[in-house]
């Protein structure tokens, strides 16, 4: 259980276009889900957290209008990236958690999404 | 605030050998969780355990087994025999109670030479 998909796993686009990457929980409700960005060879570093339903919690120095966060339902979640550019380029990580059990403390990792902007 | 440390960028055995990687960690909170997680170069993360504040016993999974000390704020996870297989990036992570602030460390990153 606890299985969370990202889709795409790879994405190659051109300077001043958006992307859209997709985190669905497949087999329990999320109730929080997390996006994560992981420069080469460094550590996730959180850029926001969205509650269904809601609107989502920015982390400082991340442009909320540049990374545009939807959190429609309690299995997806959207990220997009607004007039991606070359620095953009890096892996998205997504994760979700739930509330109700003994699991509830437990983000559970999408496999990522590698993105080049060229 | 919340911070992890890890100060071992990259270590380098041979297969067989054990290995331990450490990880220190600094919050204010009484209520935290703990986690380890492997990150092989596929890049998803893979859970290993998580360990809430209360818990201080230590673990036992197989070849893996972690050390949990509040007095020196260290969570040290060590692999017994290592493989290769075992090859990855080890990220330690804290969170507060509420799970809406992870920090994760900066990473180890292990090569098991056959």
């Amino acid at each position: 259980g606890a299985v969370v998909s990202q889709h795409p796993s790879w994405v190659i686009c051109k300077s001043g276009t958006s992307v859209k990457i997709e985190c669905r929980s497949l087999d329990f409700q999320a109730t929080t889900m997390f996006w994560y960005r992981q420069f080469p060879k460094q550590s996730l570093m959180l850029m926001a957290t969205s509650n269904e339903g809601s609107k989502a919690t920015y982390e400082q120095g991340v442009e909320k209008d540049k990374f545009l966060i939807n959190h429609a339902s309690l299995t997806l979640s959207t990220l997009t990236v607004t007039s991606a550019h070359p620095e953009d380029s890096s892996f998205y990580i997504c994760s979700a958690a739930w509330w109700g059990n003994t699991e509830q403390e437990t983000q559970y990792f999408g496999p990522g999404t590698r993105l080049l902007v060229l | 605030a919340q911070k992890v440390t890890q100060a071992q960028t990259e270590i380098s055995v041979v297969e067989k050998e054990d290995v331990t990687l450490d990880c220190v960690y600094e919050t204010r909170d009484t209520t935290y969780y703990l986690f380890w997680y492997k990150q092989p170069p596929s890049g998803e993360l893979v859970f290993l355990i998580r360990r809430n504040s209360f818990d201080e016993q230590n673990e036992i999974s197989g070849r893996y087994s972690w050390n949990f000390q509040k007095s020196t704020s260290s969570f040290n996870f060590t692999i017994t025999a290592s493989q290769v297989v075992d090859s990855a990036v080890y990220f330690c992570a804290l969170s507060l109670y509420n799970n809406n602030d992870m920090r994760f460390g900066a990473g180890t990153r292990l090569t098991v030479k056959p």
